[in-house]
């Protein structure tokens, strides 16, 4: 059974400034997908980003980048440039090709503050 | 285009009472998912319904129920609720095809069980 960890239950950072968001995971297989979700008060539940565990280069969205490191099972999230909207929970999730449902972390209630 | 919608917005039941979660997926979908998250958690997989079976479940007891439509559309049923059924109830959509299908969330319900 797949595992997914998140070790910061709550974090701030001063707008404009960069945070990293961190995430292990515990699995047998070889290839799978990590993501990263977002979920502001409204509740909806946002991609911010997805990356395939059998590509190396580390996946980017915009201010958003991940740090991938399979052997250690890691997958860390950065957010540049914080802005005020990207206070949210962000979950960490892992999904097998052939599963098709997520196994989602317990989260990390992120605070961006003016 | 219209996303995920779910109905209704929030609900409140009591102990031993039935419910029944209604989810509309985004159009051009044809796989419907349910996620429990309970309060300060991350997303707890029930089931998924693909061509109006279940097509995986996750470790939830037969108390929780799905049916899916032929337009696609799907209900979750849970029976004799109990009060740790409190929780917000997401549904995702997705297209089923041959590799990585992303999933789509709805806003959710919130359920809460006195």
């Amino acid at each position: 059974a797949q595992t997914v960890t998140q070790s910061q239950p709550e974090m701030s950072v001063q707008e404009a400034e960069t945070v990293t968001l961190s995430c292990t995971y515990d699995t047998s297989e070889s290839n799978y997908y990590l993501f990263w979700y977002k979920q502001p008060p409204s509740r909806q539940m946002i991609l911010v980003i997805r990356q395939e565990a059998y590509k190396q280069q580390n996946a980017t969205e915009n201010r958003f980048s991940v740090n991938f490191q399979k052997a250690a099972k890691s997958f860390s999230l950065k957010i540049s440039d914080s802005q005020l909207g990207d206070t949210a929970m962000y979950f960490c999730a892992f999904m097998v090709p052939y599963g098709q449902n997520f196994v989602f972390g317990p989260g990390t209630r992120l605070s961006v503050l003016p | 285009d219209a996303g995920v919608t779910q109905s209704p917005t929030h609900l409140i039941k009591t102990r031993g009472q039935q419910v029944t979660l209604r989810c509309s997926p985004k159009s051009g979908h044809d796989t419907v998912s349910w996620y429990q998250q309970a309060l300060g958690q991350g997303p707890q997989f029930i089931f998924q319904y693909y061509e109006e079976e279940e097509r995986q479940r996750g470790n939830f007891p037969d108390r929780f129920s799905g049916h899916q439509f032929p337009n696609y559309s799907s209900e979750l049923n849970v029976n004799a609720l109990l009060l740790g059924d409190s929780a917000l109830y997401l549904c995702a959509s997705s297209r089923t095809s041959g590799g990585y299908n992303e999933q789509f969330f709805g806003p959710g319900t919130r359920l809460t069980v006195l």
